[in-house]
């Protein structure tokens, strides 16, 4: 059975920095692309990063670029997300997720973890 | 970026009634060389991670109920509840997947019972 798992969510004030982690079984994990993808409270659901199965290539929103890293250790079975210099916008449940099949970037989301809760506030 | 649009922003539609969502993005999402369009739709529930019900637009993920069905093509694209069950009241947004990332979702539709 796929499983996603996220952790690291919390409370940090602006300007600070929180590392995000989704722990993944069931899958061959260094087979897939994986994407972040978050949701602010009430709102609708925005793409956020995604990377490579070797981690050569990620790409991000524009709103989070040189702010936020996305990772993964494929050795771990895990992907990351180091945010930095957080702003309240940022404040967001937090998803992991994996594509359909394992041919590229280019695929919809067909697993998805239960999210961790994000809250930028002073 | 590609941007999407979704129409209604909700509906309440009666129980065994149709319920359709339109969903139009702001550049093709049809490859021209698999003709395949990148376009997706997903389900949402309150409390819950996003649910993929549709992909390649029209391609009914497996375990979806027969009742949801996708259509369209280019720019404009459809998702179609044909009778309506009480579990289907949900957000459901689309997402495109074409260009290279962010592959943007839609703003999403809810949708009631009557």
């Amino acid at each position: 059975e796929v499983q996603l798992v996220e952790s690291g969510g919390g409370l940090v004030q602006p300007g600070g920095s929180l590392r995000l982690s989704c722990a993944v079984s069931g899958f061959t994990f260094s087979g897939y692309w994986m994407t972040w993808v978050r949701q602010a409270p009430g709102k609708g659901l925005e793409w956020v990063a995604n990377i490579k199965q070797d981690e050569s290539v990620t790409y991000y929103v524009d709103s989070v670029k040189g702010r936020f890293t996305i990772s993964r250790d494929n050795a771990k079975n895990s992907l990351y997300l180091q945010m930095n210099s957080l702003r309240a916008e940022d404040t967001a449940v937090y998803y992991c997720a994996r594509g359909r099949d394992d041919s590229g970037a280019y695929r919809a989301l067909s697993f998805w973890g239960q999210g961790t809760l994000v809250t930028v506030s002073s | 970026d590609i941007v999407m649009t979704q129409s209604p922003d909700s509906l309440a539609v009666s129980l065994g009634e149709r319920a359709t969502i339109d969903c139009k993005s702001s550049q093709s999402v049809l490859y021209s060389s698999n003709e395949k369009n990148y376009l997706a739709w997903y389900q949402q529930k309150p409390g819950q991670p996003p649910k993929l019900l549709i992909y390649w637009a029209s391609i009914r993920e497996s375990g979806v109920p027969d009742r949801f069905s996708g259509s369209g093509s280019g720019t404009d694209f459809t998702l179609t509840i044909s009778s309506l069950q009480a579990e289907d009241v949900a957000v459901y947004y689309c997402q495109q997947y074409y260009s290279s990332p962010p592959f943007t979702f839609g703003p999403g539709t809810k949708v009631d019972i009557k």
